[in-house]
């Protein structure tokens, strides 16, 4: 089947720790984006890549870094420059026809700061 | 990107029409009304768009007035798996879909 898959689902970290958190998708899209989502509110854009090779900030990077060395995955790093890590992320794709771009998104990771 | 106003929850009883709205008055001529939905702990999931006509699919149903300040959303006949938060998004639909601005929504409950 085709779709998003982030890894693992839950992670804890432990303070002054990078971590890695995993997506991948089969779609063939082009766009990948990664969102950070707090307690009872929306999403917030991270990072977001329209082509591999390149990647642009959104609106909450400090603290963050990824890569896209390949079309498929767009791994997002959470360095130890982030002082509270502790959220719901989110990964997502899309593909874009002369009508809509809709956003396929992933299962989520929550990560936990111990 | 146009901002959005939504109420922040409502009630549904279940097999009742489950009607959302959102508010849009700055919308541009040419910006979609795009309609997600979260259920808890899982990624959002597209439910329908539209640009000024009426839209519909097996999800639901998407209303938008004539002067496209405002819409509505409709789901003809609510059940409990339709519990979740509702985002809607206004943004011109060629451009990066990751600038769309996903605010608080409206958490809609439905009820037995």
């Amino acid at each position: 089947d085709g779709g998003i898959t982030q890894s693992p689902k839950y992670l804890f970290r432990k303070e002054g720790q990078n971590v890695t958190l995993s997506c991948e998708q089969n779609l063939n899209h082009d766009a990948m984006y990664w969102y950070r989502q707090d307690p009872g509110q929306g999403l917030r854009l991270i990072y977001y890549s329209q082509i591999v090779n390149d990647f642009q900030k959104g609106d909450i990077a400090e603290g963050y870094s990824v890569s896209r060395e390949k079309k498929e995955s767009f791994p997002l790093t959470v360095t130890s420059a982030q002082k509270n890590p502790t959220a719901f992320y989110l990964c997502a794709s899309s593909i874009t026809s002369t009508t809509k771009e809709t956003q396929y998104f992933g299962p989520g990771t929550r990560l936990l700061v111990l | 990107d146009a901002k959005t106003t939504q109420p922040p929850s409502m009630d549904c009883a279940e097999g009742r029409a489950a009607n959302l709205p959102c508010n849009h008055s700055t919308i541009s001529g040419n910006e979609y009304v795009y309609w997600y939905r979260q259920i808890h702990s899982q990624g959002p999931q597209y439910i329908i768009h539209g640009l000024k006509n009426n839209e519909t699919n097996e999800m639901a149903s998407l209303i938008i007035t004539e002067d496209r300040k405002s819409s509505t959303l409709i789901l003809p006949h609510a059940t409990l798996r339709d519990t979740a938060v509702y985002y809607c998004i206004v943004r011109v639909a060629t451009t990066n879909a990751g600038k769309s601005t996903f605010g608080d929504g409206t958490t809609l409950t439905v009820k037995p």
